[in-house]
C-alpha cells in the first residue's frame, strides 16, 4: 500500500458523459500527477499539480481537466467521453515534485470503461 | 525528442537471473527509475539511478550509463511472483523552473516459469 488513494476503483459510463476521478496523495506529499494507461500501452503523463498549482502538462486532451484543492487532494475531470478514453487512470504523489531524488508513488488506479 | 526503448517481452526460469535493458533519448536527463507493475495494479517503485554505476537492493540491481543513454535492471534468484511488467522511466528536466516529469517506456513483460 503506497498511501495514495483513488476513488472510484471502477467506473462504467456511456459515450458523451462526464466523470470525475478523485485522488488523495500520501500524507505530506505536495505534488500530484495523473497518468493514463490504455490496454497494452505505457503510462502516459497527463498533468502535474504542486501545492494547488498546475506545474506540468503532458498529452492531456482539452476535454480533460484537473485541479488540486487546498487539502491537496486532486480531481481529474473527463468530459465528452469517447470509447478510446477507456483506460486505467493512475494518480501518483511525491513530496515535492522537483527535487532530484523525488520519487513518485502510485495509487491503485481507476479503471474507466466507456460503452 | 524523447524516446525510451525496452524489450516487449522476456521469459526466464525460476531461480535464474534476468537482465532487462532500457535505452533512452531525452532532452534533459535527471534520473532514471524502474517500477514493477503486476497486471491491473499500480506501478511500485523499485530503484532510482542518477549517477553512473550499479545500485543494489536485495535481489534487484539497477545500472546506469548516462554517456550511453542506457540502463538495465537485474533480477536474481527469480521467483514466480516476479512475473510482471517492468517499467523504465526517465526524469526529463524541462522548463525554466526545473520541474521534472517522468517519461515511461512501454514496459517489459517478464514471465517466470518453473
Amino acid at each position: 500500500d503506497s498511501g495514495v488513494t483513488q476513488t472510484p476503483k471502477h467506473l462504467i459510463t456511456a459515450t458523451g458523459q462526464r466523470v470525475t476521478l478523485r485522488c488523495s496523495p500520501r500524507s505530506g506529499d505536495l505534488s500530484v500527477y495523473w497518468y493514463q494507461q490504455s490496454l497494452d500501452q505505457g503510462l502516459q503523463f497527463l498533468i502535474q499539480y504542486y501545492n494547488g498549482e498546475e506545474r506540468a502538462k503532458g498529452n492531456i486532451l482539452e476535454r480533460f481537466s484537473a485541479q488540486q484543492f487546498p487539502d491537496l487532494h486532486s480531481e481529474l475531470n473527463l468530459s465528452s467521453l469517447e470509447l478510446g478514453d477507456s483506460a486505467l487512470y493512475f494518480c501518483a504523489s511525491s513530496p515535492k515534485g522537483e527535487a532530484v531524488a523525488d520519487t513518485q508513488y502510485f495509487g491503485p488506479g481507476t479503471r474507466l470503461t466507456v460503452l | 525528442g524523447q524516446n525510451i526503448d525496452q524489450p516487449t517481452e522476456m521469459t526466464a526460469t525460476e531461480g535464474a537471473i534476468v537482465q532487462i535493458n532500457c535505452t533512452y533519448q531525452t532532452s534533459g536527463f535527471n534520473g532514471l527509475f524502474w517500477y514493477q507493475q503486476h497486471a491491473g495494479e499500480a506501478p511500485t517503485f523499485l530503484s532510482y539511478n542518477v549517477l553512473d554505476g550499479l545500485e543494489e537492493k536485495g535481489r534487484f540491481s539497477s545500472f546506469l550509463s548516462r554517456s550511453k543513454g542506457y540502463s538495465y535492471l537485474l533480477l536474481k534468484e527469480l521467483q514466480m511472483k516476479d512475473s510482471a511488467s517492468y517499467l523504465c522511466a526517465v526524469r526529463d528536466l524541462f522548463g525554466s523552473g526545473g520541474y521534472n516529469k517522468l517519461i515511461f517506456g512501454a514496459g517489459t513483460r517478464l514471465a517466470v516459469h518453473p
